[in-house]
């Protein structure tokens, strides 16, 4: 019965490789978000979708691709790989879109070496 | 945009003890101000909220207030247990530009038996 669930928990790999994590919530939410928490514990949103529509895209670089199949489902492709992307990336999502509670997923760790 | 800070970065109490974390805003259309905990390795959960039209609220052991004219919360944690050693965020939700959530930089807490 977990809320919200992201997939893979842990992900290593090579600069340059491509590489998707998937995240899924069960709370019938309209709004879900990826952000990303650096070395240094920094929070930071990158991609906000309200009903699978695009609200927020906070300056990332197109290599970071998110798709939203549908409500439940927000996933994140990440193209070539850089050593800068390793970072824990953490899903989220909420009622709606604005003063909610946001309720996060386990987190993915991602290391490119 | 919203710009949120964060103080201390690191904070040690005896347990039985007080703590205050302080956070500022930039945007004055902010309205909503959660805080997180978030465990060592785990995901970031609400501990509690306040809006703008409230000055101040409590939850058992835990309490905010809100100066909207200094643009200012704290949180405030009484009797302090060695498991609210982790790591503490303050957010604002920016209603000047793109809406989204701000994350302070965070506090780590550390309670000593």
């Amino acid at each position: 019965d977990t809320a919200v669930s992201q997939t893979p928990k842990y992900l290593v790999t090579q600069m340059g490789n491509d590489k998707s994590i998937k995240c899924e919530q069960n709370l019938g939410h309209d709004t879900m978000y990826w952000y990303k928490q650096d070395s240094k514990k920094f929070l930071k949103i990158m991609f906000s979708y309200n009903n699978k529509e695009l609200i927020i895209n906070e300056t990332v670089p197109n290599r970071f691709s998110p798709k939203s199949p549908d409500k439940a489902h927000l996933n994140l492709h990440i193209n070539s790989l850089e050593l800068g992307d390793s970072a824990v990336y953490f899903c989220a999502s909420s009622q709606g879109y604005g003063q909610e509670t946001q309720y996060f997923g386990p987190g993915t760790r991602l290391l490119v070496l | 945009g919203e710009n949120v800070e964060q103080h201390p970065s690191t904070l040690s109490v005896q347990e039985g003890d007080s703590a205050v974390i302080k956070c500022t805003y930039s945007d004055s259309a902010s309205n909503y101000f959660p805080w997180y905990k978030q465990e060592l390795g785990k995901r970031p959960q609400l501990i509690i909220d306040i809006r703008s039209n409230v000055g101040e609220k409590k939850d058992q052991r835990i309490a905010v207030t809100l100066n909207k004219t200094a643009k200012h919360f704290s949180l405030h944690i009484t009797e302090t247990q060695p498991e609210d050693s982790a790591v503490y965020f303050c957010a604002s939700w920016g209603n000047t530009g793109f809406q989204k959530l701000v994350f302070g930089t965070g506090t780590r807490l550390l309670v000593s038996p």
